[in-house]
């Protein structure tokens, strides 16, 4: 059974730094990993997703990692700033399009 | 881009209320949705893969009579809480998928709280 775990829960940081967040899964075997931001209340918004094939994909200030072999991801955030305080959840597509979800890293940037 | 509407977006009963929550995708079919469960500061449970014209596959542990799931369109599914109870008190949030594979899109979740 597939399991999902994010690093750290929650985290804390000044307005200007980077954020680093990881996930890790137990089962290589994925097509793809995801990653999502939630508001407090909210849906979930997409932010990236990589392909097994693949080991990064960046949009913006967003950059992401995959090491499937490790059971690895990671989600970078440069520069960050107060608007990017939301929880960030990664999932990970093993079969049939059946995300499965680590517990969320909730973001606090602190102006 | 492709858009999931979601309704109602928050509900407030009694217990004992049948509760029906709306998946709408709006501008794309999909003939898979998804329906998951979020207890607070908690993540997204799968509670069961919807097919359109054919039944729900429920994930371990999910009560079929308790969440029954209906997707007779390729544009809507719908989740009925039957005979709610404060424990099922929850955000419930469905995805939809296009293209197989391919990223899902999300609703805004319901809020339901039952007294």
């Amino acid at each position: 059974k597939q399991e999902v775990t994010q690093i750290p829960a929650a985290l804390s940081v000044p307005e200007g730094e980077n954020l680093v967040l990881n996930c890790s899964f137990t089962d290589s075997a994925i097509y793809n990993l995801q990653w999502f931001r939630q508001d407090p209340g909210k849906g979930l918004t997409s932010l990236l997703l990589i392909q097994s094939s693949q080991r990064e994909q960046t949009s913006g200030r967003l950059n992401a990692s995959l090491d499937k072999s490790s059971g690895r991801s990671t989600l970078y955030i440069a520069a960050s700033q107060p608007g990017d305080s939301a929880t960030y959840l990664c999932a990970v597509n093993a079969a049939g399009n059946k995300l499965t979800f680590g517990g969320g890293t909730r973001v606090l940037v602190k102006p | 881009g492709a858009v999931v509407s979601q309704h109602p977006s928050r509900v407030i009963c009694k217990s004992g209320t049948s509760v029906k929550i709306e998946c709408r995708s709006l501008d794309f079919q999909a003939t898979t949705m998804f329906w998951y469960r979020q207890f607070p500061k908690q993540s997204l449970m799968l509670m069961a893969t919807s097919n359109e014209g054919s039944k729900a596959t429920y994930e371990q542990g999910v009560e079929k009579d308790k969440f029954l799931i209906n997707h007779a369109s390729l544009t809507l599914s719908t989740l009925t809480v039957t005979s709610a109870h404060p424990e099922d008190s929850s955000f419930y949030i469905c995805s939809a998928e296009g293209v197989r594979n391919q990223p899902q899109h999300f609703g805004d979740g319901t809020r339901l709280s039952i007294l």
